[in-house]
């Protein structure tokens, strides 16, 4: 089982949508969850984070976190071509490392 | 302020030889880190420097790879001799001080593509 786990996609949405964004993790010990986002060619860029359980709002973006489910997602509303890019998830748990899933591609079409 | 600068972009070399990454973190940043993709994987941690120092190395695959930071500052990345496997994206990361209460404190580099053939 992967430690951090999340759809290849490609996750297609029109314009104006809502896209949804999941992430699951196997280390119940986690403490704090990271989205990036990564247009290709490009270094990773911190959109999200969050640390307790519930919803949080910036913007477009709202990061939901359920520990009990180990279960972390991204919203994001009124969806824009130039949010087209892979979305990272990543767990904070030890040390001074990060541990990354593997990336949903988003594909918001006009 | 320039950001994580890594060089170079793509690096295309044969199985057997020899390849070095560099990265130049941000000015005045302690905190170095290199992380790599390899193709249909999800990005991976292979070591962390703080300053000069090997703070954790627990990602490196095998001996093949020897990562330096002389002079805490510019880290460069030694891969001898290359495999068909090393093929991948290679990250380098930089922080002042990273705690989990500031995250956005990390920043990365666009990466050093890297193919093996």
């Amino acid at each position: 089982q992967k430690e951090v786990e999340q759809n290849s996609g490609p996750l297609s949405v029109p314009e104006g949508a809502i896209a949804s964004l999941n992430c699951t993790y196997s280390d119940r010990g986690s403490q704090s969850f990271f989205w990036y986002r990564q247009y290709s060619g490009k270094s990773p860029e911190l959109i999200m984070f969050i640390y307790s359980n519930g919803d949080k709002e910036d913007g477009r973006f709202t990061a939901q976190l359920n520990k009990a489910s180990q279960y972390v997602s991204l919203l994001i509303r009124d969806s824009q071509p130039s949010d087209s890019a892979t979305y990272l998830c990543a767990v904070h748990n030890a040390g001074n490392m990060l541990t990354f899933g593997g990336g949903t591609r988003l594909m918001v079409k006009p | 302020e320039a950001g994580v600068t890594q060089f170079p972009s793509h690096s295309v070399i044969e199985k057997g030889q020899t390849v070095t990454l560099r990265c130049d973190p941000i000015s005045g940043h302690d905190n170095l880190y290199w992380y790599r993709r390899v193709m249909g994987k999800e990005i991976k941690f292979l070591l962390h420097f703080v300053k000069e120092s090997k703070q954790d190395e627990s990602g490196m695959p095998n001996n093949r790879f020897l990562a330096e930071r002389t002079g805490g500052t510019y880290s460069t990345l030694k891969v001898q001799p290359a495999e068909l496997e090393d093929s991948g994206v290679y990250f380098c990361a930089s922080s002042q001080d990273f705690r989990v209460s500031e995250p956005s404190a990390l920043h990365f580099g666009n990466g050093t593509r890297l193919t093996v053939t």
